[in-house]
């Protein structure tokens, strides 16, 4: 597609849920990222992706959040047993290559309530 | 060593004047300074980016001052238009790492016509 794109849009789950995200990176793009972003916050890395590489996950939070990427392209990002301090809204950013400078672009991400 | 400080929180002018944001960082292995504008309900996009080894970009309206040796970075936004209302954010990140950017804590700019 045209853009990055992530679904749903919106998830509101109760505490203790497994709620999976889902990211579909720009074609072509080679390194993808999750990111959270808390109300009224900046970005927070999650996890990077590149090609067959094993991925860095040296910014997940807790052994709650993991995510995968298939065929080297859709991405789901799944956090188990969900806790309120997870509401946020996770972005996914996709990148032609990881060096060079590249910008990302960004997905509109999804907004998760835990209640 | 990681973080990235982003000043001010918030930021109000009037149409046709200049909007400043400022940026430290601490990691001096940074290489890759990106700008980016978040509209509400949308991913932030890329505004404009500067490496090390120069001292100014400019981009239209917008313009990126870097001072290497005070490891900071301002983003300048000229002639400022209602259209810019919106939130920006620094970044820092070291490309030979995959580009891993760390974020400063954003900036909300309203441009009263």
């Amino acid at each position: 597609g045209a853009g990055v794109s992530q679904s749903p849009s919106n998830k509101v789950t109760e505490k203790g849920k497994d709620v999976e995200l889902r990211c579909d990176p720009i074609s072509g793009h080679t390194a993808l990222y999750w990111y959270r972003q808390s109300l009224g916050q900046g970005l927070e890395f999650l996890i990077y992706f590149q090609g067959n590489s094993a991925p860095d996950k040296s910014g997940l939070p807790s052994d709650r959040f993991s995510a995968e990427r298939t065929g080297g392209s859709v991405s789901t990002l799944t956090i188990q047993r969900t806790q309120q301090e997870d509401s946020a809204v996770y972005l996914c950013a996709s990148s032609p290559a990881p060096g060079g400078g590249y910008g990302y672009t960004f997905g509109s991400g999804t907004r998760l309530t835990v209640v | 060593q990681q973080q990235v400080k982003q000043s001010p929180q918030s930021l109000i002018v009037q149409k046709g004047g200049i909007s400043i944001i400022n940026c430290a960082y601490e990691n001096t292995a940074f290489d890759y300074f990106p700008w980016y504008q978040q509209f509400p309900g949308k991913g932030p996009a890329l505004l404009i980016a500067i490496r090390p080894d120069v001292s100014e970009k400019k981009e239209g309206r917008f313009t990126i001052s870097f001072n290497k040796s005070a490891k900071q970075f301002s983003l300048h936004i000229m002639d400022s238009q209602p259209g810019d209302s919106a939130t920006y954010f620094c970044a820092a990140g070291k490309v030979a790492a995959g580009n891993k950017l760390t974020f400063g804590g954003g900036t909300r700019v309203l441009v009263k016509p």
